[in-house]
């Protein structure tokens, strides 16, 4: 069955420290597409990066950075430098292309909660 | 370029009761998805509407239903109310209903049942 699963519940890091949120994920499908998006205490999830199981090049914008590993099923993202306006909910996601009749509709994680102090 | 507007932002019924959410999707999108989010939760995926109809379901019961409209906009319906509906209830909006279009949500209505 399908299923994004994100270990780190919360997270707290100071200003400047790097952190890597780890994402894992399963599938039957050989197409699939993942996602990452940010939840400030607003409630709005923002869309940060979609990534196609055919390309694991890693991908870089800025302080953020994603690296997408196929062989052992996950797609961590790292933030560079955090700074206090990082601080939010982080998840992943997997919307796949054939098997669960799962065509369009995205499976969340369950979060990760990241604080940045300054 | 608006985003995605949903109405309203916050709602407060009795159990019981019957709700409607609103959604208008982003500028040059035609789909439209909802999604409910518990506190503490990764949001859980109720439907999905495309050219005014009902294309995929989650797990949710019957008492959740939807429409859309020909301007792409569209309603969630929730009937019966019950406690465990408190939620935060967020639309989506992408440029088809394919799992590589990429999801844009709206700010959500925040939705609490006594």
């Amino acid at each position: 069955a399908q299923k994004v699963t994100q270990a780190q519940t919360e997270i707290s890091v100071v200003e400047k420290e790097d952190v890597t949120l780890d994402c894992v994920y399963e599938t039957r499908d050989t197409t699939y597409y993942l996602f990452w998006y940010k939840q400030p205490p607003s409630g709005e999830l923002v869309f940060l990066i979609r990534r196609n199981s055919f390309d694991e090049q890693n991908e870089i914008s800025g302080r953020y950075s994603w690296n997408f590993q196929k062989s052992t099923s996950s797609f961590n993202f790292t933030i560079t430098a955090s700074q206090v306006v990082d601080s939010a909910v982080y998840f992943c996601a997997l919307s796949e292309a054939k098997y669960g009749g799962s065509q369009g509709n995205l499976i969340f994680g369950k979060g990760t909660k990241l604080s940045v102090k300054p | 370029d608006a985003g995605v507007t949903q109405s309203p932002t916050h709602l407060i019924k009795t159990r019981g009761q019957q709700v409607t959410l609103r959604c208008s999707p982003k500028s040059g999108h035609d789909t439209v998805s909802w999604y409910q989010q518990a506190l503490g939760q990764g949001p859980q995926f109720i439907f999905q509407y495309y050219e005014e109809e009902e294309r995929q379901r989650g797990n949710f019961p019957d008492r959740f239903s939807g429409h859309q409209f020909p301007n792409y906009s569209s309603e969630l319906n929730v009937n019966a109310l019950l406690l465990g509906d408190s939620a935060l209830y967020l639309c989506a909006s992408s440029l088809a209903p394919a799992p590589k279009e990429t999801q844009y949500f709206g700010p959500g209505t925040r939705l609490l049942v006594l």
